[in-house]
């Protein structure tokens, strides 16, 4: 168990409608990642959030927005969606704002369908 | 062409056997981390690299950065050791350290 909670673990819905997935980071880890993993595309990261402040930014869609609350969990909103959107999305957190010379721990991930 | 490549795509071994993943990247990186990714799913960070060797039982890491080359070494393989193991690196260069950039994978599998 690597202490960091995601919720759901699988969802289905329609193309067109919106989706929310959450994540909780181990205790004490201010950074918050969210990747994509697709068939085609592999692990792409999506954006990092550090103690409630966007850090950096990767390949996120425009219809995809994220926040990081104060008591540190973290959203990923996924709008008007689309077949292609279907992916497995892992949350990830660590202590420092620097991947690098950090480890970083890994949700369970959220299995997205879009039908 | 990928910044980072893995090799080999797939590998089957026996039990037993001592088994080598092998990862390149093309970039400036600060560190390089090796995940195992079982087939529920789940990521599982196994190793973070900035420079020479990590050792954590029967599972052995090593970095050369003027080679910008890794390894990710097995040894007495077991069937619990089947798995999707990642090579992933964070770039060295400002704005990005969040960003980790992602092989494709190994799948191994190792028969009884």
């Amino acid at each position: 168990d690597s202490g960091v909670t995601q919720t759901p673990k699988h969802l289905i819905t329609a193309t067109g409608q919106r989706v929310t997935l959450r994540c909780s980071p181990r205790s004490g880890d201010l950074s918050v990642y969210w990747y994509q993993q697709s068939l085609d595309q592999g692990l792409q990261f999506l954006i990092q959030y550090y103690n409630g402040e966007e850090r950096a930014k990767g390949n996120i869609l425009e219809r995809f927005s994220a926040q990081q609350f104060p008591d540190l969990h973290s959203e990923l909103n996924l709008s008007s969606l689309e077949l292609g959107d279907s992916a497995l999305y892992f949350c990830a957190s660590s202590v420092e704002r620097q991947i690098s010379g950090n480890t970083i721990y890994f949700g369970e991930g959220s299995w997205l369908t879009v039908v | 062409k990928n910044e980072v490549e893995q090799s080999p795509q797939n590998l089957t071994a026996q039990e037993g056997e001592f088994i080598t993943i092998n990862c390149s990247y093309s970039v400036g990186i600060s560190a390089l981390h090796w995940l195992q990714q079982h087939p529920g799913g789940g990521i599982v960070s196994l190793f973070m690299l900035s420079s020479g060797k990590k050792k954590h039982g029967r599972l052995i890491a090593t970095i050369n950065i003027q080679e910008k080359h890794s390894s990710l070494h097995i040894t007495a393989s077991h069937p619990r050791d089947s798995a999707v193991y990642i090579c992933a690196v964070s770039l060295n260069y400002g704005g990005s350290q969040g960003n980790l950039i992602f092989g494709k994978g190994t799948k191994l599998s190792v028969k009884p």
